[in-house]
């Protein structure tokens, strides 16, 4: 079968670092994505790993091990707009995402 | 727009009506996905077009759901004969295709069936 798992809630005061990960068991393997979904709003993307090793982008990095089936996406100095879901999802064999139910992620000042 | 537009934002259907949701992607983007998401859940792959052909449709719940895009542009997702368990938040997606792996998220339309 097709799974991927995330922590379902976290919390983080502001200013600091949050790393979320997820694992992954999929049929194939064409990239993991991380996208951020503010409540009542659609997804959108944050970053994209195909290879391993870590893609940073401002303050968000992410990182992959295809290996271990393992990826996290890390925050850095965190505000509070920062409060979202995000949703780690892979591309198996066809084009279609594979999402895990998302972290619900709260700051706090 | 430069994004993918969704429409309705909002639809209140009683259970046992057909409804009808539009899907406008980024133009020129060959890829359409429609993705559903229930309350505190991700979103779950429903269906997938490559310009008109509908190469994927093993997400599709029952035969009431059924989607179209025939002109390989705008593309609709009807359901028939709504059922509670129908209500949820409808997401499509659109893409370039092959060698742009970004999919990009409409607003979805938010269906509730009472």
């Amino acid at each position: 079968g097709q799974n991927i798992d995330q922590p379902t809630e976290m919390t983080a005061t502001e200013g600091a670092i949050v790393q979320i990960n997820c694992t992954y068991q999929t049929s194939g393997f064409n990239g993991l994505f991380w996208y951020q979904q503010h409540a009542g709003e659609a997804p959108t993307f944050l970053s994209y790993n195909v290879l391993d090793g870590l893609e940073e982008k401002g303050r968000f990095s992410s990182f992959l091990s295809r290996s271990k089936g393992y990826s996290y996406l890390l925050l850095k100095e965190l505000q509070m707009k920062d409060s979202a879901s995000y949703l780690c999802a892979v591309r198996g064999n066809t084009d279609k995402l594979i999402f895990g139910t998302g972290t619900r992620l709260q700051v706090f000042p | 727009g430069a994004g993918v537009s969704q429409s309705p934002r909002y639809k209140v259907a009683k259970r046992g009506q057909d409804v009808a949701l539009r899907c406008d992607p980024i133009s020129g983007h060959v890829s359409l996905f429609w993705y559903q998401q229930a309350l505190g859940q991700g979103p779950e792959f429903l269906t997938y077009f490559q310009n008109e052909a509908q190469l994927d449709k093993s997400g599709l719940p029952s035969d009431r759901f059924f989607a179209e895009r025939p002109e390989g542009s705008v593309s609709t997702l009807k359901i028939q004969r709504t059922q509670q368990e129908d209500s949820a938040v409808y997401l499509c997606a659109s893409s370039l295709g092959d060698l742009d792996y970004e999919q990009y998220f409409g607003p979805g339309t938010r269906l509730t069936v009472t």
